[in-house]
This record gives C-alpha cells, sequence and structure tokens, in this order.
C-alpha cells in the first residue's frame, strides 16, 4: 500500500473549517483513500473513504485532487468534540489488504 | 446495533499471569482484526480472521500471543506469560467484508496494564 504523509498537527477555531491535508504521492490506481479518527481513549472511528471522486458524508467532505497525488480531508465547522488524532490511509482494493495506520494528524479544536 | 464489544476495558494483571482478552463482533460481519497501540508503534495489526478462520496472524509477536474465533460472535485474544512489555491498548474491529471498499468498526478497546 503507498505510503501517506501529514503534518504532526494543526489547530482550528471552533466553528470554522477545518482542512486536514495528506500526501500520497506514489497511490496506484486500484487504492483507495480512507480517513478515520482517534477520540482520546476511544477506538478509531471511520470516517469517509474515496477512489478518484470528491466524496461528502454527514461527517466530512472528502476531497481528491485530479492525479490523486493528495488529498484533504474538510470538516465544515469543527467543534470541540473533533480534537483527535485524524488518520490518513491508503489501502488497496484486493481481499488481503490491511488497513494500516500512520502517526496522523492531531488536530486541536480551541474554543 | 451494538457495535463492536470488547471485555474488560481494564486489565491489570502481573508479570507471568496469563490474559484474556474478548470480542464480539458486529452480527453480519464477516472479518474480525486485532490491533494493539502503543505509544513507541502506535496502531498495529496482529492478526485477523475471515469467517472465524485466521487469515493473516504475522504481526502476532511472540509465541505467547494466541487468538482465536470458536463462532461468528466471539473472539479472544490471549497472552501466556504475560509481561509488562504487553502494556498497551488493544482493539478489536469487525468488518462487513473485506478489501479497500470497506471500512472498519472498532471496540472501545482493552488497556491492559502488566506490572
Amino acid at each position: 500500500d503507498a505510503k501517506t504523509t501529514q503534518p504532526t498537527s494543526m489547530d482550528c477555531a471552533e466553528g470554522r473549517a477545518a482542512n486536514l491535508p495528506c500526501n500520497h504521492s506514489t497511490i496506484s490506481g486500484n487504492e483507495y483513500v480512507y480517513w478515520y479518527r482517534q477520540i482520546h481513549s476511544q477506538g478509531p472511528q471511520y470516517i469517509i473513504h474515496g477512489l478518484k471522486n470528491n466524496e461528502t458524508n454527514e461527517m466530512a467532505s472528502l476531497i481528491i485532487t485530479e492525479d490523486r497525488k493528495s488529498s484533504t480531508l474538510i470538516l465544515p465547522h469543527a467543534t470541540l468534540r473533533d480534537t483527535a488524532v485524524y488518520y490518513c490511509i491508503v489501502r488497496r482494493s484486493g481481499a488481503n489488504s490491511k488497513l494500516t495506520f500512520g502517526k496522523g494528524i492531531t488536530l486541536s479544536v480551541r474554543p | 446495533d451494538a457495535g463492536v464489544i470488547q471485555s474488560p476495558r481494564h486489565e491489570v494483571t502481573e508479570m507471568g499471569q496469563e490474559v484474556t482478552l474478548r470480542c464480539k463482533p458486529i452480527s453480519g460481519h464477516d472479518y474480525l482484526f486485532w490491533y494493539r497501540q502503543t505509544m513507541m508503534r502506535g496502531l498495529e495489526l496482529l492478526i485477523y480472521f475471515n469467517n472465524n478462520v485466521p487469515i493473516d496472524d504475522s504481526g502476532m509477536p511472540e509465541d505467547r500471543f494466541s487468538a482465536k474465533m470458536p463462532n461468528a460472535s466471539f473472539s479472544t485474544l490471549k497472552i501466556q506469560p504475560s509481561e509488562p512489555r504487553d502494556s498497551a491498548v488493544y482493539f478489536c474491529a469487525s468488518s462487513l467484508a473485506h478489501g479497500g471498499n470497506y471500512g472498519y468498526t472498532f471496540g472501545s478497546g482493552t488497556r491492559l496494564t502488566v506490572v
């Protein structure tokens, strides 16, 4: 699976949009981009995933560049409860692909 | 749906003792995964099952670790004998299917402390 690169940390103000970047320059055509988050003392939580097209659900939006070498997770109106470690993961579509977590980015939402 | 259920939430044991962690996956999910999380190594996949059969145990650190899935609704991760370096949070996750288009649902984890 392709590697991902994320900043170590970032912060944003409550109520504003949080834009979390991720680089995956070696991504292959059959690899998905996944985002999970882990709030302190909880298990990782699935947020969203995509292959080529931009995706949106009730939690977030995922913007994937046309060349698929980078993506951005957007939390449109961040709240204090969105403070967490966010993991960007690239994963193959095959049956034996694993979900491998890196270090992620720590998002701190300030009041 | 109650989600993935793990027990106990916390476990403190003495070095050398046997420890058993338990997991109940989401009903209907065919895949079950065991992860371990430490500050030093982050989240590591230990083993995963498909339809109760172990598929990949390459992440299991040593022979002291073993995992079983006797039926579709229950799995255990056993450490015997336990050592202080096994102290970590152990997560169980389940998935409807495998492959790139399916996400995992994680449990709340078991925090293991070996003294």
